[in-house]
Formats: structure tokens, C-alpha cells, sequence
């Protein structure tokens, strides 16, 4: 069974700053995938970034970026430079590699980030 | 990009009565959709994996006789709530799963959500 801890509800951040949402994760399987997905208040799921669990280097997706670490089994997001629209709950998910796959959600975190 | 949409986008109805939802894919062909419920400041819980032209596979502890769900065709997959009480209240969020090998390659798309309240 796959299993997604996200530890922090929620947390605030002021506007242009960095933020780092931490996700870690348990599977025996040998080949995953790991997503981020943002949901705003009006509830759509967007996809922001995917690492699979034998890329050498960590996705970056913008102003997105995983820290993977394996070993660790983490998988924290990086959002860079926040903005008032990164405010929303964010969510860190594992599948089989293909993200087409059932996902397993963690908790989720919600972001506020402050002008 | 691919788009999926689901309708209705909210709904309220009485209890006892049942309600359909719709998940179509818009621009690209779904082999499998997922359907997951949310709760108010929960995470998504997987409730079952529609397959195109199969039975639905239900996860552990959803009836399956009350959400009932028919993926008749590439772009449209259905879940019907059957005698609805309030504790069906919630928020239902599909995806859909594009083709292999296709345009937009394996990976998942989220519909909007529909936000279901039974009196």
C-alpha cells in the first residue's frame, strides 16, 4: 500500500518569498511517480509538477520545484517568488509511474500567502 | 491542453432521490476516468476506476450499488447516486486517463467538480 503524510494544515507566506510544503512518502513499489496538484477555492485540481522515482534530477516546473529526496522518501515542493494567486491547498500524490494510474492523495497543505 | 468537464457543476436535491453526474473529455480520448469524493478540508479519496466497456473497479468500503457508475464510450463516464441521503453531501471530482501513445501521452486530467448537497 502507498501511503502520503503531509505534515503541515497549513502555514502563511508573504508575498515574493519562498515557500517549501513538505511531503513525504512510503512504498515498496520500485517504480512511482510523485505530482503536486493546486487547488484553488473554486475546487479545480491543477497540475503543477511530476518527478518519477528514477529521474537523476529534480522536476522543475517554472516557479515550481521538487526537492526529491529517495533515500528520504520526500518530496517537497518549492514555489518561488509567491504570489497572491499561489494562495490554495496543495496537494502531494503517489502513483505507478504513469500519472495515468490511481493516485494516492496526502492530507494537503494550505497556503496563504500575505501582499 | 486536455480539458475534462463534469456536469452539473453543483446540485442540491432531496433525499431519497438519485443524481447523476457527467464527466466528459472534451479533446482527447479517456480509456480510464477515476471518480473521487472530497470532503470540506479533506483530501480526495479515490472512490472507484471506471474502465470504457467494463465494470467499474470500487475501492475498499464504497457500495457499489449506490454509486453506480457506466463509462459508456472514449468520452464520457457517469456516476449516479442512488437514494441519496445527506451524508452523500459532498464534493465529486473526476479525471480522466489519456490514451497511451496519444496527443497528450499517460497521464491524468481533473474535471472542475461537482459539489453535491442533499437536504
Amino acid at each position: 500500500a502507498q501511503k502520503i503524510t503531509q505534515t503541515q494544515p497549513g502555514m502563511f507566506v508573504q508575498e515574493k518569498e519562498a515557500v517549501t510544503l513538505d511531503c513525504t512518502y512510503d512504498t515498496s513499489d520500485p517504480s512511482y511517480g510523485l505530482f503536486w496538484y493546486k487547488q484553488p477555492s473554486s475546487g479545480e485540481m491543477i497540475f503543477l509538477i511530476y518527478q518519477g522515482s528514477y529521474d537523476q534530477q529534480n522536476a522543475t516546473e517554472g516557479r515550481y520545484s521538487l526537492n526529491f529526496q529517495k533515500a528520504r522518501k520526500s518530496a517537497n515542493l518549492v514555489i518561488s517568488a509567491s504570489q497572491l494567486g499561489d494562495s490554495a491547498m496543495y496537494f502531494c500524490a503517489m502513483g505507478p509511474r504513469a500519472a495515468g494510474n490511481k493516485l494516492t492523495f496526502g492530507g494537503g497543505t494550505r497556503v496563504l500567502v500575505k501582499p | 491542453g486536455a480539458v475534462v468537464s463534469q456536469h452539473p457543476s453543483w446540485v442540491i436535491c432531496k433525499s431519497g432521490t438519485s443524481v447523476k453526474i457527467e464527466c466528459r473529455s472534451l479533446d482527447f480520448q479517456a480509456t480510464t476516468m477515476f471518480w473521487y469524493r472530497q470532503f470540506p478540508k479533506q483530501s480526495l479519496m479515490l472512490m472507484a476506476t471506471s474502465n470504457e466497456g467494463s465494470k467499474a473497479t470500487y475501492e475498499q468500503g464504497v457500495e457499489k450499488d449506490k454509486f453506480l457508475i457506466n463509462h459508456a464510450s472514449l468520452t464520457l463516464s457517469t456516476l449516479t447516486v442512488t437514494s441519496a441521503h445527506p451524508e452523500d453531501s459532498s464534493f465529486y471530482i473526476c479525471s480522466a486517463r489519456a490514451v497511451i501513445g496519444g496527443e497528450y501521452g499517460d497521464t491524468q486530467y481533473f474535471g472542475p467538480g461537482t459539489r453535491l448537497t442533499v437536504l
